[in-house]
């Protein structure tokens, strides 16, 4: 049964591009949330998906988005980068209701130089 | 005041010792409560789930949860180096809400 999968796992980019991270939710799961975690800081929720829709969105500005997919995989996109948004990206799934808890993927390491 | 509250440490305890790590939440209307545990330079990873006032046992592991008092923790029996990591706690308002986590305390379990 494979957990959440994220790709990349690593990955450089020039300050005012633009990053694409993509993640694949456990098996059964049909919710996927983003998380943004700051060397040192706790997870910091960046926005959530259900049935393709963001159902709800932290303090993160619109260069932020996302999507879901019909197959529940969803992508991160995140525009004019910014040194400050170097960070681990976390992705986890989890059934609607949340009441077993999240399962974080592996995480994408962005690093904005 | 920050939502979820924890002391980032690092708390130390030596091999064997029982290990208490405490969290504290300012929505009094937060549902349930989770403590993941976080290697350096990898994903959390679920340890136990909370949900009702009182303890909860799971092997060496046992969270509390008072809600009067909005505070959680979770306690660490025969601690052993491979404990050795931040543990985040979680709070979750109501069913289908985002997760808000707090900044994690480092635990050091010395040989």
């Amino acid at each position: 049964d494979a957990g959440v999968t994220q790709s990349p796992t690593h990955l450089i980019k020039t300050r005012g591009q633009q990053v694409t991270l993509r993640c694949s939710p456990k098996s059964g799961h049909d919710t996927v949330s983003w998380y943004q975690q700051a060397l040192g800081q706790g997870p910091q929720f960046i926005f959530q998906y259900y049935e393709e829709e963001e159902r709800q969105r932290g303090n993160f500005p619109d260069r932020f988005s996302g999507h879901q997919f019909p197959n529940y995989s969803s992508e991160l996109n995140v525009n004019a980068l910014l040194l400050g948004d170097s960070a681990l990206y976390l992705c986890a799934s989890s059934f609607v209701q949340g009441a077993d808890g999240y399962t974080f993927g592996s995480g994408t390491r962005l690093t904005v130089v | 005041q920050k939502e979820v509250e924890q002391n980032s440490g690092p708390l130390s305890v030596p091999e064997g010792a029982i290990a208490s790590l405490n969290c504290t939440y300012s929505d009094r209307v937060s549902q349930s409560f989770f403590w993941y545990r976080q290697y350096s330079g990898k994903s959390p990873e679920l340890i136990m789930s909370i949900y009702s006032n009182g303890d909860k046992e799971d092997g060496r592991f046992t969270a509390q949860l008072n809600k009067a008092s909005q505070y959680v923790s979770l306690l660490i029996r025969d601690s052993q180096p491979s404990d050795s990591a931040t543990y985040l706690c979680a709070v979750n308002r109501n069913y289908g809400q985002n997760f808000v986590f707090g900044p994690g305390t480092r635990l050091s379990v010395l040989p």
